[in-house]
Parts: structure tokens; C-alpha cells; sequence
């Protein structure tokens, strides 16, 4: 039973680019989190989602960040127009009903 | 905002039990009590969780008072690589969780 799975693990951008973030949950989980490190400081949460619906959008900046959980297929973190203050890691997490989440290895953001 | 509260850091050295202490002194009836760790630049790992009782699995031990006020992770031998930042974090099930700072815990050889 794999793991969650982040990729790519490693992404570097120039500015102004577009970014995709793919998280595939573990088989049998259907909510999906998203969280950002930035360099140094602590997880902060950006958005919660279930298969094709937002549950949770509270942390996500109102800008040039989406996210979406399709019927089939992975959980996107989409970043357009990336700046340099984007680069950080960014972890994805599913869980089950009654369970702890399971993260995965994160994808981390260079923006040059 | 966490609402959790943990010591910044603390030293333990190898071999010992490791205890670190956790305040939710405003956790609700339906909140359970959930421990993450970090190691450096890894994604964050569940550890053990509990509502009331105290729980045990391969990794550690959960303590938590009868007043639910506040709680004890154990790692029992700790070695060398259980440095890591410990989150004790309160949430409902299905609820998302917010990370505070921590307890960076250092394994001294």
C-alpha cells in the first residue's frame, strides 16, 4: 500500500511561471490537505478538499493559488505567475474517516 | 491559531524516556488529542492520537489527565533519530489540523 505521493520533489520556476503541485492520496482515502513550509518557520495550512469539492479554502492566499481534488487522478496545488516569496516546501495529506493523516515527502519550490 | 501549548525545546539523552508535556486547557469534549513529529525536512509523521484514555503503539505512549487539560508523549528509548519538532495538536475528527511550533526535541549521544 504505497504511501502518499508528492511530485515532482523538486520544482524550480522563474518568476512568472506556473506551478503544479501533484499529490496522489493513498488508496481508500478521499480528503486531501494541503500545507506550506516557508524556509525556516512552521506548516501552515492552505486548503482542505474532498473528491471534486472544497471543503476548506481558508488558508489559501486570494490570489494566484487553486486547488482542485478530480474525480479521477491526483489533487493539484496550481501556482500561477509564481514570485520568489513562493518558494518553500509544500506537503500534501490524506486521511480516512478516523485517522491521522499520512503525508508525503512534499514538493519543494524554488522560484529564480 | 493551535491551541496547544509546549515547551520551545528540551534536551534528552540517549537511551532515556523522552517526555514531552502538552497544554489544551480549552480542548472540547470531541477534540481528540493527536502527535505529529518532523524530522528535518521530511514531511510530518503521525505518531499516536487518543480522546480520554491513554494509548500505546510501537512508537510511544499517550498520557493524558482525567481533566483532559493536558497530555505526555513518551518515546520510551529514545535514540538519535527521534530528533525531530514534536506538534501536540488538538482537533475533531475530519477536522483540518493547525500546526503550532512545537517542541524541538534534541537526542543527546
Amino acid at each position: 500500500n504505497a504511501g502518499v505521493m508528492q511530485n515532482p520533489r523538486h520544482l524550480v520556476r522563474r518568476r512568472g511561471q506556473e506551478a503544479r503541485l501533484r499529490c496522489s492520496p493513498m488508496k481508500g482515502h478521499s480528503h486531501v490537505y494541503w500545507y506550506r513550509q516557508l524556509p525556516e518557520e512552521g506548516l501552515k495550512f492552505m486548503v482542505y478538499l474532498q473528491k471534486e469539492n472544497i471543503i476548506d479554502e481558508s488558508g489559501m492566499p486570494k490570489e494566484r493559488f487553486s486547488a482542485e481534488f478530480p474525480k479521477e487522478g491526483p489533487s493539484i496545488l496550481r501556482i500561477q505567475q509564481v514570485v520568489r516569496g513562493d518558494s518553500a516546501a509544500y506537503f500534501c495529506a490524506s486521511s480516512p474517516r478516523r485517522e491521522g493523516y499520512t503525508f508525503g515527502s512534499g514538493t519543494r519550490l524554488t522560484v529564480v | 491559531d493551535a491551541k496547544t501549548t509546549q515547551p520551545p525545546s528540551m534536551d534528552c539523552a540517549e537511551g532515556r524516556a523522552a517526555n514531552l508535556p502538552c497544554n489544551h486547557s480549552t480542548i472540547s469534549g470531541n477534540e481528540y488529542v493527536y502527535w505529529y513529529r518532523q524530522i528535518h525536512s521530511q514531511g510530518p509523521q503521525y505518531i499516536i492520537h487518543g480522546l480520554k484514555n491513554n494509548e500505546t503503539n510501537e512508537m510511544a505512549s499517550l498520557i493524558i489527565t482525567e481533566d483532559r487539560k493536558s497530555s505526555t508523549l513518551i518515546l520510551p528509548h529514545a535514540t538519535l533519530r527521534d530528533t525531530a519538532v514534536y506538534y501536540c495538536i488538538v482537533r475533531v475528527i475530519d477536522d483540518k489540523i493547525i500546526f503550532g511550533k512545537g517542541t524541538r526535541l534534541h537526542i543527546l549521544p
